[in-house]
C-alpha cells in the first residue's frame, strides 16, 4: 500500500510560468511533509517543508500548500526556470518516529526555455 | 561543513559476493537513515540508526542485509550474497538530534550498486 502518491509522473511547463506538483497521502498519522529535488546521479536535495499545523509555507519561488482534510499537498514554483528541471519527490514523516521518510514516486519536471 | 559522504559512488559486484556501502553523516548529526531507490521508483526507507543502536529496521529485507553505526567510523550497509535484484541506488541521510521535533534529513550522493 503506497502511503504517499504522486500521480503525475511528468510535467512540462514553459519558462516563467507556474509549475504545480501534487502529492496525496493516506496515513493520517503523518504530520510533517517535505519536498526534495533530485538531479540524475545525485542525492535528493531538501527544498521546503511544512508542518501539519500550517496550511502554507513559502520560501522564495517555492510555496507548499497543505490541505489536511483532503490529505493533499502541492508545491508551486513561480516563476519556473530551466534549472528547475529535475525529479521532485514528496515525502512525509510522523512526529515521534525519528524523521523516517515515506516518499512518493516522484514527478519529473521539465521547464522549457 | 562537509555534507553526507557516501562511498563508493559506484560498486559492481558479481552475484554471490558481498557489498559494503559506507556513509559518514554530516558533522553534528547523530541520526543516520538508509534508503534504496530501484530504477524509475521513489526512495524506500530501509533502516534508521543512531550511534551503536538500530532504532528501526522495518524496511530492511529479512535476509542478507545488515546495517551498523559504530561508535567510531561511518555507518555501514552490508549486503551478503548479492543478487541481481539488489541492483539499485542506495542513499544515506542524516539529521541532527532534535528530540521529538521533525526536521529535514540531508542526503548523500548515493552508491549505485550493480550486480552482474
Amino acid at each position: 500500500d503506497q502511503q504517499v502518491k504522486q500521480n503525475s509522473p511528468s510535467l512540462s511547463v514553459q519558462e516563467g510560468r507556474i509549475s504545480i506538483l501534487n502529492c496525496d497521502y493516506t496515513n493520517s498519522m503523518f504530520d510533517y511533509f517535505l519536498w526534495y529535488k533530485k538531479y540524475p546521479a545525485e542525492g535528493p536535495t531538501f527544498l521546503i517543508s511544512i508542518s501539519s499545523i500550517k496550511d502554507k509555507n513559502e520560501d522564495g519561488r517555492f510555496t507548499v500548500f497543505l490541505n489536511k482534510s483532503a490529505k493533499h499537498l502541492s508545491l508551486h514554483i513561480v516563476p519556473s526556470q530551466p534549472g528547475d528541471s529535475a525529479v521532485y519527490f514528496c515525502a512525509a514523516s510522523r512526529n515521534n518516529a525519528g524523521n523516517m521518510l515515506t516518499f512518493g514516486g516522484g514527478t519529473r519536471l521539465m521547464v522549457k526555455p | 561543513n562537509a555534507g553526507v559522504m557516501q562511498n563508493p559512488r559506484h560498486l559492481v559486484r558479481r552475484r554471490g559476493q558481498e557489498a559494503r556501502l559506507r556513509c559518514s553523516p554530516m558533522k553534528g548529526h547523530s541520526h543516520v537513515y538508509w534508503y534504496r531507490q530501484l530504477p524509475e521508483e521513489g526512495l524506500k526507507f530501509m533502516v534508521y540508526l543512531q550511534k551503536e543502536n538500530i532504532i528501526d529496521e522495518s524496511g530492511m529485507p529479512k535476509e542478507r542485509f545488515s546495517a551498523e553505526f559504530p561508535k567510531e567510523g561511518p555507518s555501514i550497509l552490508r549486503i551478503q550474497q548479492v543478487v541481481r535484484g539488489d541492483s539499485a541506488a542506495y542513499f544515506c541521510a542524516s539529521s541532527p538530534r532534535t528530540g521529538n521535533v521533525n526536521t529535514e534529513a540531508f542526503f548523500g550522493q548515493g552508491t549505485r550498486l550493480t550486480v552482474v
